[in-house]
């Protein structure tokens, strides 16, 4: 069964930049499995980020992108705001299944 | 702009099915790169991809649940449904339903409905 891995939370200071990563328990991400992220705030609804690795969902700020680094999907948030602490998803394209990840709470302080 | 709006029963009872519709607007449902896709998301828990349908009558099910859901599209309506059979209290979930182009993540989302069962 494919697993879809995140770091269950990260910090970043106001203005800072993080890095957020979505991996695969067995092998590496590829552009193929089509990395998608989004944010959730709790009892909201997803907004897709980044979709297909690195192109910016309509209405999202450039300070998101994303990328492959490494054999992971990757996340990057640069000049983080107070408003960016939320939950982030990745969601992979694997053998014809959407499989997500546990998410990554950021925390911004 | 594209808008999605999930209506369901709220509540339903053990081993009854649960019935939702997604109604579309501002774009329209026969696009031929338009999927139509359902999600749930159970309390404290990640997302989950159960079906998607494409207007031409292409269906795709997560195994798991295969036996168990049944999408459908309502062309002249505007609306795509999602029929889950046999329900327990592990199919309680937020239900989201989506759009996204072909071979592409870029998920539109509706709003979310909350489906309990509980008797």
């Amino acid at each position: 069964q494919t697993v879809v891995t995140q770091e269950p939370s990260f910090s970043v200071s106001p203005g800072g930049t993080v890095t957020l990563t979505c991996g695969l328990s067995s092998g590496s991400v590829f552009d193929s499995y089509l990395p998608t992220w989004y944010q959730q705030t709790p009892g909201q609804a997803p907004r897709t980020l980044i979709y297909n690795t690195n192109s910016r969902f309509s209405g999202v700020p450039d300070r998101f992108s994303g990328s492959i680094v490494g054999n992971k999907a990757a996340l990057t948030v640069t000049g983080a705001q107070a408003d960016d602490e939320s939950d982030y998803f990745c969601v992979l394209y694997v053998a014809g299944l959407w499989v997500f990840g546990g998410g990554t709470k950021l925390t911004v302080l | 702009q594209l808008q999605l709006q999930e209506s369901g029963p709220g509540l339903v009872k053990p081993s009854e099915t649960l019935s939702l519709t997604c109604t579309v607007s501002g774009g329209s449902i026969n696009s031929a790169n338009s999927f139509w896709d359902w999600f749930r998301q159970p309390p404290g828990k990640r997302l989950e991809w159960i079906a998607t349908i494409h207007y031409s009558g292409f269906t795709h099910y997560d195994p798991s649940l295969k036996s168990r859901a049944s999408i459908s599209v309502d062309l002249s309506r505007s609306q795509f449904s999602l029929r889950l059979s046999s329900v327990t209290a592990s199919d309680t979930a937020v239900y989201y339903c989506a759009r996204h182009s072909g071979q592409s993540g870029d998920f539109s989302w509706g709003q979310g409905t909350l489906a309990t069962v509980s008797s």
